[in-house]
């Protein structure tokens, strides 16, 4: 089945204590992405790569990393997680490239909770 | 530089009724517009997209919605409204500027009352 795996799906850290979020997609899709979605802000880019070991900012990088060194997996580092990084975190992945028409495709997301 | 605007954070609507979801973007050239479904406790699912052609666009669960270039619009329907439609409903456009990067607007939640 196609699908974007994410783990775990449930987190609670506290602050300051590094975290890693992983996500596989098995539709060798070159473009991925992470996401945070906060009530009344909607879906917030965090990152994005379009292809292996290319990485690029979104709109709000800080605290983040992330790494691409095989088409699959993309994971979201946090080396020093505070509160205000509470959130809910969705992977996407697609196609990209010259593909526009290519839709998004998410996993169920993380819930993350820093005390 | 694209954008998308997704008119009402929330839309509440009786079951039966008609569904109405606004969406409108800013684009530098044609653009491709998607619609994804968010249920609780669940990842984003595309509704439908339009990319070129016919300009009224069917999706799943008897949604659908119309690209009108002359307003900016991709505004989506359904006739009669379920219990199980109630979701947020993101709008998305991508393809300006040579970028595939997807820009998604803030979502609408729909509320379904019995």
């Amino acid at each position: 089945e196609a699908q974007v795996t994410q783990n775990p799906r449930y987190l609670i850290t506290v602050t300051g204590k590094k975290l890693t979020v992983t996500c596989s997609q098995n539709m060798n899709h070159e473009y991925m992405s992470w996401y945070r979605q906060d009530p009344g802000l909607g879906l917030r880019q965090i990152y994005y790569s379009m292809n292996v070991e290319v990485t690029d900012k979104g709109d709000v990088p800080e605290g983040y990393k992330v790494s691409r060194k095989e088409k699959r997996n993309f994971p979201l580092i946090l080396e020093s997680p505070s509160p205000n990084q509470t959130s809910l975190y969705f992977c996407a992945s697609s196609l990209g490239g010259g593909s526009y028409n290519s839709p998004l495709h998410f996993g169920n997301g993380t819930r993350l909770t820093v005390t | 530089a694209q954008s998308v605007t997704q008119l009402g954070s929330h839309v509440s609507v009786s079951e039966g009724a008609l569904v109405l979801l606004r969406c409108n973007y800013s684009s530098s050239v044609p653009p491709y517009l998607f619609w994804y479904v968010q249920y609780p406790n669940q990842g984003l699912q595309l509704l439908l997209k339009y990319t070129t052609g016919a300009t009224l666009v069917k999706g799943i669960n008897g949604f659908e919605a119309e690209f009108k270039k002359s307003e900016t619009s991709f505004h989506l329907t359904k006739p009669s409204a379920h219990m199980s439609d109630a979701a947020e409903y993101f709008c998305a456009v991508t393809g300006s500027g040579g970028s595939y990067i997807p820009t998604f607007g803030r979502g609408t939640s729909l509320i379904v009352h019995p």
